[in-house]
Parts: C-alpha cells; sequence; structure tokens
C-alpha cells in the first residue's frame, strides 16, 4: 500500500515565526489531507488537496502529485498553532486515507 | 448537521471484557471508516464500510475485533476479550464517497486495565 512520511518529526518555533511541513507520498494519490490533531485528539481537517494549492488564513498548502509530495505553509505561528500535524493519503486504486506519524509543532512565546 | 458522532467518549474496562463502540457517520456519507491511535503515533486504519457493507479489514483487526453497518448508517467496533494492548483512541471516519473529503469524529479513549 501507499507510504506517507512527515518531516520534520518535530518542530518547536519562536511565535511569529514561519513554517513548513513536509509530506512526501510513494504512489500517485486521489485523496490527500492535512489535519491537525487537537490536544483532546480529534482531528481538525485543515486541506483536502490531492493537487494544487489553497490557503486558508494563516495557512496554505501545496501538492505536487507528479512528484509526490505535499507542503503545508504556516505564517505568523502562534502558540495555538502548537499539536500535532498529520498528512493523510489514499492511493488511485486505495480505499482509506493512510497517515504519516506526523510533525509535533511546538510554538513558544 | 453536526459531524460524525462517537460513543462513548471514554472507556474503562478490565483485561479480558467485551467493549463496544459507536459511531454516527455524517447524513448521506456512504463511507465509514474505523482507526486506531496510540500514543504517539498516527491514526492507523482498521476497516470500512460502503454503506452496509465491509469492504476492507487491516491486518490489524484480529479475530477479536468484529465491525458492523446495518443498513448503512451507523456503525459499532466491537472487541472481544479485551487486552491490554488493545488501549488507544478509536477514530471513526465518513466521507460521501472514495476521493473525497474525510470527517473525524472526536473518538473513543479506551482504556483496559
Amino acid at each position: 500500500g501507499i507510504q506517507v512520511e512527515q518531516s520534520p518529526p518535530d518542530l518547536i518555533l519562536q511565535e511569529g515565526a514561519n513554517s513548513t511541513l513536509r509530506c512526501n507520498f510513494s504512489d500517485s494519490v486521489n485523496n490527500l489531507q492535512w489535519f491537525h490533531q487537537n490536544p483532546w485528539g480529534q482531528l481538525i481537517n485543515l486541506f483536502y488537496i490531492p493537487s494544487g494549492t489553497k490557503q486558508n488564513g494563516r495557512l496554505s498548502a501545496t501538492t505536487v502529485a507528479t512528484e509526490r509530495y505535499s507542503l503545508l505553509y504556516i505564517s505568523s505561528s502562534q502558540t495555538t498553532d502548537s499539536g500535532v500535524y498529520f498528512c493523510a493519503a489514499a492511493n488511485q486504486a486505495g480505499t482509506a486515507l493512510i497517515f504519516g506519524k506526523g510533525t509535533t509543532l511546538s510554538v513558544s512565546s | 448537521d453536526t459531524g460524525v458522532s462517537q460513543d462513548p467518549r471514554h472507556k474503562i474496562t478490565k483485561r479480558g471484557q467485551n467493549v463496544t463502540f459507536r459511531c454516527d457517520p455524517i447524513s448521506e456519507h456512504n463511507r465509514l471508516y474505523w482507526y486506531r491511535q496510540t500514543l504517539g503515533q498516527g491514526p492507523e486504519f482498521l476497516t470500512y464500510f460502503q454503506n452496509e457493507a465491509q469492504l476492507e479489514k487491516s491486518r490489524l483487526l484480529s479475530d477479536r475485533f468484529s465491525a458492523e453497518r446495518p443498513k448503512g448508517s451507523f456503525s459499532t467496533l466491537e472487541i472481544q476479550r479485551t487486552e491490554q494492548g488493545d488501549s488507544a483512541m478509536y477514530l471513526c471516519a465518513s466521507s460521501l464517497v472514495q476521493a473525497t473529503e474525510a470527517f473525524f469524529g472526536q473518538g473513543t479513549r479506551l482504556t483496559v486495565v
């Protein structure tokens, strides 16, 4: 099945800094999503982005499907951005989303 | 629509007992997925349904696990003879069809003592 790798595993930032999280996947995808997991464990949808670029406030995401990677950009980070960010993908013949191991982001004031 | 709903939110059980979790997907979503997440790991796929048909089961879904989705609406996940290794967050998700955005519930946190 499809493999999903995220980097870096951990990221520590000062408030106001920008960051880029990367997601590599091993196969063509027809679904790619970014999630933020809140402290209570719920996965919050950030982007549904199997290809192209999207922006939502301080967050944006780009997926280059032909090169099998996706990037999540966080600008002007805030302490509330702290948490675990997951990338998940499903391939062309696939079914369920397969998750990476996540990037743990810590933003300090 | 209030999104994907899971019940209970927390469950503590003694080793060897059976437990059952419920998931109510977003209405009109045909696909329903179950995942398990242990501490420090990403969610791992367990099984999924297309309407009432269970179409795929992960090798993680041992014989002690069973899932149903009668009438293609809510789903239940049962774990028989629970073991300490079953302690995890169990997440449910739904989507309209494959390759569309999936939405997750708040999860059921299981602790086996």
